[in-house]
């Protein structure tokens, strides 16, 4: 069964700093697809950046990036000139690639952002 | 357009009560979901659809049950509730299981508490 982990329950992170959020998977598949999700206060899950498994360029979006790592199975999420609107919860998701949809999500990761 | 939204957002019930948390999504998507988001456990699938008059099981399933008998409308049942029950059920919905960029979209959530 694929899993997905987040090993940091919290960070932390000065305004206009840089920040690493970690997500490791377990996958036999070679067709899937990850996902990094925001959570803010409202509860309101928001789509942060997603990755195609077959691509090995890392995906970007703004000020957020991820350093996809195939053969280590990591998917990190590197949020550059942190706002203090980053402040949420954040998931790692995964899915198989195919006619399901079925997302996997990690245990979350809760980034403080300090003015 | 309104997304999907979720009714109601929030409620209480005592051990042994039935509810029905509603689902309705305005974008024309085939499949929906239910998750439950508990403390420290991110959010795990316990029913979805691949279209109308359809459903399957996902994570969690049990002690709940759901019905699509409307494309836009996915219910969830409670026929009696547990405190093991108390979370926060998130709703989702997506166009179909297989294209590459096919983001799920989420509810508000419904935050339920059984005493």
């Amino acid at each position: 069964a694929q899993t997905v982990t987040q090993s940091q329950p919290e960070m932390s992170v000065q305004e206009a700093e840089t920040v690493t959020l970690s997500c490791t998977y377990d996958t036999s598949e070679s067709d899937y697809y990850l996902f990094w999700y925001k959570q803010p206060p409202s509860r309101q899950m928001i789509l942060v950046i997603r990755q195609e498994a077959y691509k090995q360029q890392n995906a970007t979006e703004n000020r957020f990036s991820v350093n996809f790592q195939k053969a280590a199975k990591s998917f990190s999420l590197k949020i550059s000139d942190s706002q203090l609107g980053d402040a949420a919860m954040y998931f790692c998701a995964y899915r198989r690639g195919g006619a399901t949809n079925k997302l996997i999500f990690g245990t979350g990761t809760l980034l403080a952002v300090q003015p | 357009n309104a997304g999907v939204t979720q009714t109601p957002k929030f409620r209480v019930l005592k051990t042994g009560q039935s509810m029905t948390l509603l689902c309705a999504q305005d974008m024309n998507h085939e499949y929906m979901y239910w998750y439950r988001q508990d403390p420290g456990m991110g959010l795990r699938l316990i029913h979805y659809s691949v279209g109308e008059g359809t459903t399957a099981k996902g994570e969690v399933p049990d002690g709940y049950n759901v019905s699509r008998l409307k494309k836009q409308n996915f219910l969830l049942g409670l026929e009696s509730a547990a405190p093991s029950q108390t979370s926060v059920y998130f709703c989702a919905s997506s166009y179909d299981g297989g294209r590459a960029y096919n983001e799920q979209f989420f509810g508000p959530g419904t935050r339920l508490t059984v005493l």
